[in-house]
């Protein structure tokens, strides 16, 4: 069964410091795909980023960059000089590989609320 | 702007009354989905629609249905809320499954109170 921990629940930074969300993953599958979304006060769940389990490069978009390391089954996502607006509840997600009706489920975590105080 | 719309964005209700929660959206996607997220919880799927094939979650208790008349339109009706299906009720699409590594857009949420 596909698993996926965010083991930090709640995290507070100083605006413009650094801060690592989190993200370990379980599945039997090779072949899984990843994501990760935004959920800011307002409701609306943002998607972010998805990488399949065969493409490891990381990824830099803007001040966010990802880490993903299938040695450690691990996929952490990097907020770099902090913004207030970057306050916002952040889930990591997993689907298996296509093979029926299952396949549309996300395995959400549990998320963490990352919170920038100005 | 392409986009996922929910209404209401705040929906009030009687414990037994029937209400419906509506969703519409200009993407074009193949795949709807209606997600029930509790406060500081992960959304929980209820079920989805690929085209017009319905596929209810097994935990999904029977007084939650759904409609897809069309591709642009989805509803969620619950026939009888009770006190514990308050929540937040998030609309979502998508061209593909996630399993085929579809990322899933959604909407801003329908925010149900039950009283």
């Amino acid at each position: 069964a596909q698993k996926v921990t965010q083991a930090q629940t709640e995290i507070s930074v100083v605006e413009k410091e650094d801060v690592t969300l989190d993200c370990v993953y379980e599945t039997r599958d090779t072949t899984y795909y990843l994501f990760w979304y935004k959920q800011p006060p307002s409701g609306e769940l943002v998607f972010l980023i998805r990488r399949n389990s065969f493409d490891e490069q990381n990824e830099i978009s803007g001040r966010y960059s990802w880490n993903f390391q299938k040695s450690t089954s691990s996929f952490n996502f990097t907020i770099t000089a902090s913004q207030v607006v970057d306050s916002a509840v952040y889930f990591c997600a997993l689907s298996e590989a296509y093979s029926g009706a299952g396949s549309y489920q996300l395995t959400f975590g549990k998320g963490t609320k990352l919170s920038v105080i100005p | 702007d392409a986009m996922v719309i929910q209404n209401p964005r705040y929906q009030v209700t009687q414990f037994g009354k029937p209400v419906t929660l509506s969703c519409s959206q200009t993407l074009n996607h193949n795949v709807m989905y209606w997600y029930q997220q509790k406060s500081s919880q992960a959304p929980k799927l209820l079920f989805h629609y690929y085209d017009k094939d319905f596929n209810n979650e097994a935990d999904t208790p029977d007084n939650f249905q759904s409609r897809r008349p069309n591709t642009s339109f989805c509803f969620l009706d619950i026939r009888s809320p009770g006190l514990g299906d308050a929540a937040m009720y998030l609309c979502a699409t998508s061209r593909n499954p996630a399993g085929l590594g579809s990322e899933q857009y959604f909407g801003p949420g329908t925010r149900l109170t039950v009283t």
